[in-house]
């Protein structure tokens, strides 16, 4: 089964840094772009950018652009987000989700999500 | 950026009865391969989204028929022919055709 395994809630006070993950399972990990999506309390979806774990190709939303990090570990098929110094706005969800390329262009798998809370 | 308007924001449905999701993109979505890269997802209280109608109107595995969707250029247009009890969310049209991709607003389907 193909699977993309979140890692858990995270509570940080601001200026704290963080890395949230997400484990693939039951597929090519390197065969396919990874994205993460945030949802902020009550809000829609924002796409914040993709990874590519074979050779680590990244694309980000300039509205992220400078704010996260994209990352990924393929020898341990996970991919990570994360902050060097957080902020209360970036209280949200955050979704991964697996791509699929070439020619299509969608994200079939998504991860449970992994909820950040940042407050004082 | 391209910009996803979608219609209603809200949509009360009685069960059994249709509905419908309209997407209009902000520019055209054919991308330079001659795909449409329209994309729409649903996400019930409390789950992640989930991948519901691919390239304007490819159905994902396990997607019931009742779900269609259609549309080309600028405008899009998701249908669920009998709404469920089961039906009820958010549902998110996404653009994939050009960097960054950007999502609608989203639409509430619920009960009346």
């Amino acid at each position: 089964e193909v699977q993309l395994v979140q890692s858990g809630a995270e509570v940080k006070k601001p200026g704290e840094s963080l890395k949230i993950s997400c484990k693939g399972s039951g597929y090519s990990f390197t065969s396919y772009w990874i994205g993460w999506v945030r949802q902020m309390p009550g809000k829609g979806l924002e796409w914040m950018g993709i990874i590519y774990p074979g050779d680590s190709d990244t694309r980000y939303s300039p509205s992220f652009q400078g704010q996260v990090t994209i990352s990924a570990d393929k020898s341990i098929s996970t991919a990570y987000l994360q902050w060097s110094s957080l902020k209360a706005s970036d209280t949200a969800m955050y979704y991964c989700a697996r791509l699929v390329g070439s020619g299509s262009y969608y994200m079939d798998v998504w991860g449970k999500g992994t909820t950040v809370t940042v407050s004082s | 950026d391209i910009v996803m308007t979608q219609t209603p924001l809200s949509s009360p449905v009685t069960l059994g009865q249709p509905a419908s999701i309209s997407c209009r993109s902000s520019q055209s979505l054919v991308h330079s391969d001659g795909n449409t890269y329209l994309s729409w997802l649903q996400q019930r209280p409390g789950q992640p989204p989930r991948l519901l109608i691919y390239k304007i109107s490819n159905r994902f595995s396990g997607v019931p028929d009742r779900f269609s969707g259609s549309g080309a250029g600028t405008d899009f247009t998701l249908k669920i022919s009998r709404v469920e009890a089961e039906d009820v969310g958010v549902y998110y049209c996404m653009q994939a055709t050009q960097f960054p991709w950007t999502f609608g607003q989203g639409t509430k389907v619920e009960i009346k």
